[in-house]
């Protein structure tokens, strides 16, 4: 079983740019939720998909968007890149979005906005 | 809105001692989930325990266990017999039980195992 992948690793912009980041969920999984982690902090909640349809937003700008694919793929995109933008962008998927449902983390995309 | 607090930034253990990590949380929910998470320095988050509030059991996984007090709002993580490989950032985490399944975490608890 292929667990949840993220890519790219590692991705420097510069402010004012735009980034699309990408979460393949768990086999199985329709849910994926996505969530920022600043340097030195816990994880963020920023949106979550449910069978291709946003199903939840934390506080966060409309510059923050993301889609869901009928393969329930996810991509996270980011308009308008701010330095404070620079943080590590995780991506969990669950088997359904409820809450009994685990979510299983991705490693990872570390953003760095110069 | 639900927050989480960790108030040890870092702690330190000696191979196999034990160590009680501290979470605190605020919420006026009745029903909720709770979470203690490890992220090693690869990054990748893993699920180490979980409680569900409903249940008056403390919730154990191999050397975890979580003391859970309902009314003091307070859930904290004991690792026992600890192990190099405990080395980690563990976050605690709280999810709602309605509603999409969103999860909020403390700052986090830089747990460093020694020799």
């Amino acid at each position: 079983e292929t667990g949840v992948t993220q890519s790219p690793t590692h991705l420097i912009k510069t402010r004012g740019q735009q980034v699309t980041l990408r979460c393949s969920s768990q086999s199985g999984h329709n849910t994926v939720s996505w969530y920022q982690q600043a340097l030195g902090q816990g994880p963020q909640f920023i949106f979550q998909y449910y069978r291709e349809e946003e199903n939840g937003r934390g506080n966060f700008p409309p510059r923050f968007s993301g889609l869901q694919f009928p393969n329930y793929s996810s991509e996270l995109n980011v308009n308008a890149l701010e330095l404070d933008d620079s943080a590590l962008y995780l991506c969990a998927s669950s088997l359904t979005a409820s809450a009994d449902n685990e979510q299983f983390f991705g490693p990872g995309t570390r953003l760095t906005v110069l | 809105a639900q927050t989480v607090t960790q108030s040890q930034p870092e702690m330190s253990v000696q191979e196999a001692e034990t160590v009680t990590l501290s979470c605190t949380y605020d919420t006026s929910e009745n029903n909720y989930y709770l979470f203690w998470y490890k992220q090693p320095p690869s990054r990748q988050m893993i699920l180490v325990i979980r409680q569900e509030a409903y249940k008056q059991q403390n919730a154990t996984e191999n050397r975890f266990s979580v003391n859970f007090q309902k009314a003091a709002k307070s859930f904290s993580l004991k690792i026992s017999d600890s192990q190099l490989g405990d080395t980690a950032m563990y976050f605690c985490a709280f999810m709602n039980d309605a509603g999409y399944s969103t999860l909020t975490f403390g700052k986090g608890t830089m747990l460093l195992v020694s020799p």
